[in-house]
């Protein structure tokens, strides 16, 4: 399996404050993406960065992609109260179903 | 937002039921999958299909089955539920036409057998 894992597991932080989260993997990849989960919900896709990329960024968000260490960082600038949220990262390698890591769950103090 | 739908959002019932939790999509998508999830854990493909009537195990065994009948519509079948099933299940789909691979998610079954 080419899980990703993501690190940290859980992350506390306050408003306003940057969060960085990250993501390894173990085999070859053709894009990686970010997902958000509230608690409770469904996930909704953040971002998706591509083998050939090293850097992708949206709105707040910026991904990095580093194929030769098989890992990738999101990080949230200016985080906000309603960032709070579960982020997964996914990886994909072909004509598969994506494999999701096991997430950080992220709280941000008002 | 996208146009993917699960029915029932919760549901309570009695071990040794049978439950078929509804899943349909209206983007047209080939690709459909269903994920189980504890609360605050990571997700498990149970089950995936490509399109009318193929249908894959994931990598988590599970007792339950799928069909896929028509393009739109996955659901996810408990022939005997037992407490073991309680969890979150999350389907979602993707277009064959979407190079960036992204899935969409529905809102999530709740299922508690007790």
């Amino acid at each position: 399996s080419q899980q990703g894992e993501e690190d940290p597991q859980a992350l506390s932080i306050q408003e306003g404050e940057n969060a960085t989260m990250n993501c390894s993997y173990k085999t070859s990849i053709n894009n990686l993406q970010w997902y958000r989960q509230n608690s409770g919900r469904g996930l909704v896709h953040l971002i998706l960065i591509r083998s050939n990329e090293r850097e992708k960024h949206s709105g707040r968000l910026r991904v990095t992609l580093d194929t030769s260490k098989k890992s990738s960082s999101l990080l949230i600038t200016a985080s906000r109260a309603a960032d709070t949220a579960s982020y997964f990262c996914a990886t994909d390698s072909g004509n598969t179903p994506l494999v999701f890591g096991k997430g950080t769950r992220l709280s941000v103090i008002a | 937002e996208a146009d993917i739908y699960q029915t029932p959002r919760y549901l309570v019932i009695g071990t040794g039921k049978k439950i078929t939790l509804e899943c349909s999509q209206t983007m047209g998508h080939d690709k459909m999958y269903w994920y189980q999830q504890d609360p605050g854990m990571e997700l498990h493909l149970i089950h995936y299909s490509y399109g009318v009537n193929s249908t894959e195990k994931g990598d988590l065994s599970s007792e339950s089955t799928v069909s896929r009948i028509r393009t739109e519509h996955f659901p996810l079948t408990l022939e005997s539920a037992r407490p073991s099933h309680t969890s979150q299940y999350l389907c979602a789909s993707r277009s064959n036409a979407d190079r960036g691979n992204t899935i969409y998610f529905g809102e999530g079954s709740w299922l508690t057998v007790v």
